[in-house]
Order: structure tokens, then sequence, then C-alpha cells
């Protein structure tokens, strides 16, 4: 059974970075594509970025580009979310989410993790 | 990439029938057949419920449908149950490894 587990919440400062982890257990880790996407307050999904780990090549959303890193760790099947210069307008619950099929399918997103609550706030 | 348009609320008896629409563009839904579908219920994680325009994942009832014509795609939930009431996401590929979610719909079960 997949199973995304993210780290914990996080409270920052604006204008400083947060990272996201994002480990995978069960299934193929590195052909299945892995999106990030945020849900910031009473608002809707936001797709930001994603990666299919086994080519590595990331793909931001035009909102992010510039100061959102995604990047992949293969031999403990972790993905990471790194965005940068945090405003308040960042506040939100950041999601992990697994594409169903391989190679950039595009087939769906059916496993997510849990989220992680990330708040900026001076 | 802006956000595919859906409606703020749809509402529906227990037992009718309720459609949601997704609107997007030429460069999105018009050319890839990927919409998929999400329920959300407060505080919970989506739950993908459509994928591949109008295909269900093992274990999702079959009240949920979908279809698509031109650049609007639609989820038609059928014989409405108190379950159903959440909010629900449609989201689209766009081409180049990039995705783009819809506004998000209400559904409130009368």
């Amino acid at each position: 059974q997949v199973q995304l587990v993210q780290s914990g919440a996080e409270v920052k400062k604006p204008g400083s970075s947060v990272k996201v982890s994002c480990k995978a257990s069960g299934g193929t880790f590195s052909t299945h594509s892995i999106s990030w996407v945020r849900q910031a307050p009473g608002q809707g999904l936001e797709w930001m970025g994603g990666i299919i780990p086994i080519f590595g090549t990331p793909t931001n959303g035009q909102k992010f580009q510039g100061r959102l890193t995604i990047t992949t760790d293969d031999s403990t099947s972790t993905a990471y979310m790194e965005l940068s210069s945090l405003t308040s307008e960042d506040t939100a619950v950041y999601y992990c989410a697994r594409d169903q099929g391989s190679f950039g399918s595009a087939t769906g997103f059916d496993h997510w993790g849990q989220g992680t609550l990330v708040i900026v706030s001076s | 990439q802006s956000a595919l348009t859906q409606p703020a609320s749809v509402s529906g008896s227990p037992g009718q029938s309720i459609t949601i629409s997704c609107t997007g563009a030429s460069t999105d839904i018009g050319t890839y057949d990927l919409v998929s579908w999400y329920q959300q219920h407060p505080g919970k994680v989506p739950k993908l419920m459509i994928y591949e325009d109008r295909k269900r994942p093992s274990g999702v009832s079959n009240r949920f449908s979908g279809s698509k014509s031109g650049n609007t795609a639609s989820l038609t939930i059928s014989g409405l149950q108190a379950e159903d009431e959440a909010d629900y996401y449609c989201c689209s590929y766009a081409g180049d490894n990039t995705f783009v979610f819809g506004t998000g719909t209400k559904v409130t079960v009368l």
C-alpha cells in the first residue's frame, strides 16, 4: 500500500524559506511523478510544481518560477519542496501527491500526503 | 496559467442528480483527455474520484461520472447522498508536465 508521509508544521518569518519533505513507502517511487499542491486557508487547491524522480528534472508552475525548488532523494524515496522569499500569502497547507500512472502519464493523483501547515508570520 | 472555472456552489436533494462544470481552454481541457476530479471533505485530504475525463478508480461509487465537451468537463453525481456533501475540484493536464486546478465547487445536500 502506497503511503506518503510529510514533515511537520512550520512557522516561518517573512523573507525566509521553508523545506517540506514527503517520504513514500510501498509501490515504485522513481517512475511516478510527485506534485506539490497547496491550499491556503478557506481557499482552493493550487498546483505548484512536480517532478518524475527517475528523470530528475522538476517543472514549476509559472507563479512559482524562481522561488520553488523540487528535488528527490531516490535512496530514501523522499521528495522535497523548498519555497523561498516567503510572504504571508504563502500561509497554506502543502500537500505532496503521486500520479497513479508512470512516467508523467498524468492520470490523476491517487495518493496524497497528510499535508503540512506552513504559517508565515512576523 | 489561470485556474479552471467552476461554479462556487451546487446543491441538490437526496436522490437527485447534480452536475458540476469545469471550464478551461484549448490549451488544457480542450487538448488533453486528462481531466481528473477530486472530492475533499472539510479538514481532509483530497480523494481522486475521476481520471482521464471519465474513468473511475477502483472503489469509487458508480454514482460519480465524468464527461467532457470541448473546453468544458463535467462531474455528475447521481442519487445524491448526505456523504457527498463536500468540495469538488477539477484538474487538467496543461502540457509540459504542468497541471491546473479548478476554483472548486461546494456541494450541499439539502
